[in-house]
């Protein structure tokens, strides 16, 4: 089944506290994308990947890291996870020319 | 800028029909998308339009495209409780290597038996 996988679904962490949201996908798919889900701002993206090497900032980027080192995955790093990183996080990935499709989201809290 | 906007809130009697709208601001989008949120939920892909079609009928969705006006809409025909979420009108653009999505901030839509 064609899917993008999120890990964690949900998380509750302290500040400073590094972590890693792994997005995998399963499609082959060359672009892949973060976005940040916010009550009243809507999604806004954080990074994107057009392929494996290549990657750039999105529109609020500080304060997270990606990396892509092979096609199929994605993940978004907090280095020092503060409050105001406290989100749900949604992972996309599409084909050239061809629709998005996201993972099912994942729920951070930062205490 | 690049812009997304949409109305906040729809209500409708159950076994009636919703409309969606959206209007959006980049005359250079690809594709325009209707996605389903519920409660707690991830973002479900309802259907999208290419931007050079004038509409497309999936079932009991109809989106509409005016390209002209830049306005978008979701018609939920024979609505029901289950289709009470939050619709998300979003457009595809190509920001240089980016094919990033522009979202509005959601509809909320209360279907009422």
């Amino acid at each position: 089944e064609a899917q993008v996988t999120q890990n964690p679904r949900y998380l509750i962490t302290v500040t400073g506290k590094k972590l890693t949201v792994t997005c995998s996908q399963n499609m082959n798919h060359e672009y892949m994308s973060w976005y940040r889900q916010d009550p009243g701002l809507g999604l806004r993206q954080i990074y994107y990947s057009m392929n494996v090497e290549v990657t750039d900032k999105g529109d609020v980027p500080e304060g997270y890291k990606v990396s892509r080192k092979e096609k199929r995955n994605f993940p978004l790093i907090l280095e020092s996870p503060s409050p105001n990183q406290t989100s749900l996080y949604f992972c996309a990935s599409s084909p050239p020319g061809g629709t998005q499709h996201f993972g099912d989201g994942t729920r951070l809290s930062i205490l | 800028g690049e812009d997304v906007e949409q109305s906040l809130f729809l209500s409708v009697r159950e076994g009636d029909s919703s409309v969606i709208n959206c209007t959006y601001t980049d005359s250079s989008s690809t594709y325009l998308y209707w996605y389903k949120q519920e409660p707690g939920a991830g973002l479900q892909l309802l259907t999208y339009i290419f931007s050079n079609m004038d509409m497309k009928q999936d079932q009991r969705l109809t989106v509409l495209l005016n390209k002209k006006d830049k306005h978008l809409s979701l018609r939920i025909a024979d609505t029901q409780t289950g289709d009470s979420a939050i619709y998300f009108c979003a457009e595809s653009i190509n920001a240089g290597n980016n094919r990033k999505l522009i979202w509005g901030l959601g509809t909320s839509l209360a279907v009422n038996p």
